[in-house]
């Protein structure tokens, strides 16, 4: 298995920004996924979970209404759009596979190294 | 949410010797507990999940323990490579939320 993010960088709060997360070794369209953020020097926060379909997407409430999580399973790419953003966004954001189609709360079986994205004007 | 609570905020423990990590939750998580080691600059690694079933290719050093609100993490024979940062993280109840770490020095 392996998940491998892209698109973080230095963005000016209010701008937006995409994350991709490429994957490969597990059947992608059978997973749900999920985008875990980890501010520097905190602990892990979760963002959001989309189903193996996308038919079903969930949002913590620091991000519900700015960021939007999507998936391409015939590119077994995940996405994470930042729109809005804030200072206090900055942070890594990693990818993360759970062993069910669901969109319910899992553990995380294997994740990405992370991208990270800063705010900062 | 389920609040979750690890302590101590670190430990220090001499190599060979047993690490043990606590997490309460503030509600009762049944066994849906899972437990994350975070290596300096890594991503966070599965290490055991359901409470006590140890993830794949995980050595047998670690091992967790507990239901309910109360588990443990103990590390049986402290290695170098053992230095980092642990998660633990519950999902009963969407959201699942995590505990704030707790950090494994070698002393």
């Amino acid at each position: 298995v392996q998940l491998v993010e892209s698109g973080g960088g230095v963005v000016q709060p209010g701008k937006s920004l995409r994350l991709s997360c490429v994957a490969s070794g597990f059947t992608f369209s059978s997973s749900a996924m999920h985008w875990v953020r980890q501010a520097p020097g905190k602990g892990l926060e979760w963002v959001a979970v989309i189903s193996f379909g996308g038919s079903h997407e969930f949002y913590a409430d620091s991000v519900k209404g700015r960021f939007t999580i999507s998936r391409d399973n015939s590119n077994n790419t995940l996405y994470l759009q930042l729109g809005s953003l804030r200072v206090d966004d900055t942070a890594v954001y990693y990818c993360a596979k759970v062993d069910s189609p669901y969109s319910g709360a899992s553990y995380f079986d294997y994740w990405g190294q992370g991208t990270l994205v800063t705010v900062s004007s | 949410e389920t609040v979750m609570t690890q302590s101590p905020a670190t430990l220090s423990v001499s190599p060979g010797d047993r690490a043990t990590l606590s997490c309460r939750a503030r509600q009762s998580v049944n066994s849906n507990l899972a437990w994350y080691q975070q290596q300096p600059g890594q991503a966070p690694r599965l290490l055991i999940y359901d409470g006590s079933t140890r993830a794949t290719d995980i050595p047998a050093r670690f091992s967790g323990s507990g239901s309910g609100t109360e588990f443990t993490l103990t590390i049986s024979s402290l290695q170098s490579e053992d230095s980092a940062i642990y998660y633990c993280q519950q999902y009963n109840k969407w959201p699942g939320t995590f505990g704030q770490g707790t950090k494994v020095e070698i002393k």
